[in-house]
């Protein structure tokens, strides 16, 4: 079956416009998450979907950043009023379901580029 | 709050040389760690999850074990295409805990 896709992969902005980065998960899979990978750090957390619920925000960092997530599949990160930290790899991930978090699988993420 | 460490940052091997990976953690209660391969431009890809300490897991060329305070990814007789950056993580116990703590990974590059 099909992995996780993202799209764009590649994504150049300017500062102060807003983006909109997709995720498709494995099919069946209720659990979704969303990282962040700043060049040479780790993959920071930013929200977790249950279904079309996110229980926990706690990682977004800002009010810039919302995300959603529509019939238990597709999620859609948003960054709005874009700033040069935001430049990252933006990852997107599934799992059957939480119990399993650390079984996850990630699609090849999206390559943000503010300038 | 939950932290993971990796060493060595880097690690050039010559093909056929064994090497270990450390991953050291600080967990408030460890439900699970997890070790993950990621090649350039490219998701990270499971390896293995190890539970409880003493635990050991093995893939072809690698072998992951657990004791309470990290883990190692040992190489055995590496080739070429190992080469990737090796990322550790963690996820704390209790309820409702399903978020993960990576460190930044070991690059290792295999030289022919």
């Amino acid at each position: 079956g099909a992995g996780v896709s993202q799209s764009p992969s590649n994504k150049v902005t300017e500062k102060g416009k807003d983006v909109e980065l997709r995720c498709d998960p494995i099919s069946g899979h209720t659990a979704l998450y969303w990282y962040r990978q700043r060049l040479g750090q780790g993959l920071e957390f930013l929200i977790y979907f249950q279904g079309n619920s996110a229980p926990d925000k706690s990682g977004l960092p800002s009010d810039r950043f919302s995300a959603e997530r529509t019939g238990g599949s597709v999620s859609t990160l948003t960054i709005q009023r874009t700033q040069q930290e935001d430049s990252a790899v933006y990852l997107c991930a599934s799992s059957l379901r939480p119990g399993l978090a650390g079984r996850q699988f990630f699609g090849p993420g999206t390559r943000l580029t503010v300038l | 709050e939950d932290q993971v460490t990796q060493s060595p940052e880097a690690l050039r091997l010559q093909e056929g040389e064994s090497s270990s990976l450390n991953c050291s953690y600080t967990v408030s209660g460890l439900r699970g760690l997890f070790w993950y391969r990621q090649d350039p431009g490219k998701g990270p890809e499971f390896l293995f999850t190890l539970y409880s300490a003493g635990e050991e897991k093995e893939k072809e060329r690698l072998k992951a074990t657990l004791t309470k305070k990290e883990s190692f990814l040992h190489i055995t007789a590496p080739k070429p295409e190992d080469s990737a950056t090796y990322l550790c993580a963690v996820q704390a116990s209790g309820a409702g805990s399903y978020q993960l703590t990576f460190g930044k990974g070991t690059k290792l590059s295999v030289i022919p």
